[in-house]
């Protein structure tokens, strides 16, 4: 089955506890990308990237950093996560064929950060 | 800066009845736009995209419509069913300029009323 899939799915922390996000897709897809969604604010874009080893910093980056060294994962590290940072993740894949770009979401995140 | 918006936060109707979401955005580079839905739990699902050399596309009972020149697009839900009650998001992406890069709108939440 075509999937996206992130772990954990739900994630209580402390301040300053370096944590780490999982994203896998299996559709050999070239793009991923992290947004994060907050209560009336929709989805913000972290980070995308176009392709193994490219990675660019979306429109809400900061306290955030991702890797992309094989197709399939895309990890959102939080170094040093802050409250600011409780959040609703989502991680998406895309196949950029042409102009489409139809990105297929995980299931989320949801994280907090005390 | 860039931004995608949608007229109303929330939009209520019966069902049977046809539903329109609308969104503006203000990037006139933007390339491709996505509708997605988002029930409750769950992350977003496409349901119809349009490109920007287009004014209209139609799905299985949706259809966008995408007005360049006021820089709008809006969403038409014919039928409406109780399965329909979502969120919808509008979505704009570039394939030049900040490829890679997405915007979301905020969001509406559709109540079908039975």
């Amino acid at each position: 089955e075509a999937q996206v899939t992130q772990n954990p799915r739900y994630l209580i922390t402390v301040t300053g506890k370096k944590l780490t996000v999982t994203c896998s897709q299996n559709m050999n897809h070239e793009y991923m990308s992290w947004y994060r969604q907050d209560p009336g604010l929709g989805l913000r874009q972290i980070y995308y990237s176009m392709n193994v080893e490219v990675t660019d910093k979306g429109d809400v980056p900061e306290g955030y950093k991702v890797s992309r060294k094989e197709k399939r994962n895309f990890p959102l590290i939080l170094e040093s996560p802050s409250p600011n940072q409780t959040s609703l993740y989502f991680c998406a894949s895309s196949h950029r064929t042409g102009v489409a770009d139809t990105q297929y979401f995980g299931p989320g995140t949801r994280l907090t950060v005390l | 800066g860039e931004s995608v918006g949608l007229h109303l936060p929330t939009l209520s109707v019966q069902e049977g009845d046809n539903s329109i979401i609308n969104c503006a955005y203000s990037n006139s580079a933007s390339d491709y736009f996505i509708w997605y839905k988002q029930e409750s739990g769950k992350g977003p699902q496409f349901i119809i995209d349009i490109r920007s050399n287009m004014d209209k596309r139609q799905g299985q009972r949706v259809t966008v419509l995408l007005n360049k020149t006021v820089k709008h697009l809006s969403l038409q839900i014919a039928a409406t069913q109780p399965g329909d009650s979502a969120v919808y998001f509008c979505a704009e992406s570039r394939h030049n300029t900040n490829a890679g890069k997405s915007t979301f709108g905020d969001g509406t939440t559709l109540t079908v009323k039975p």
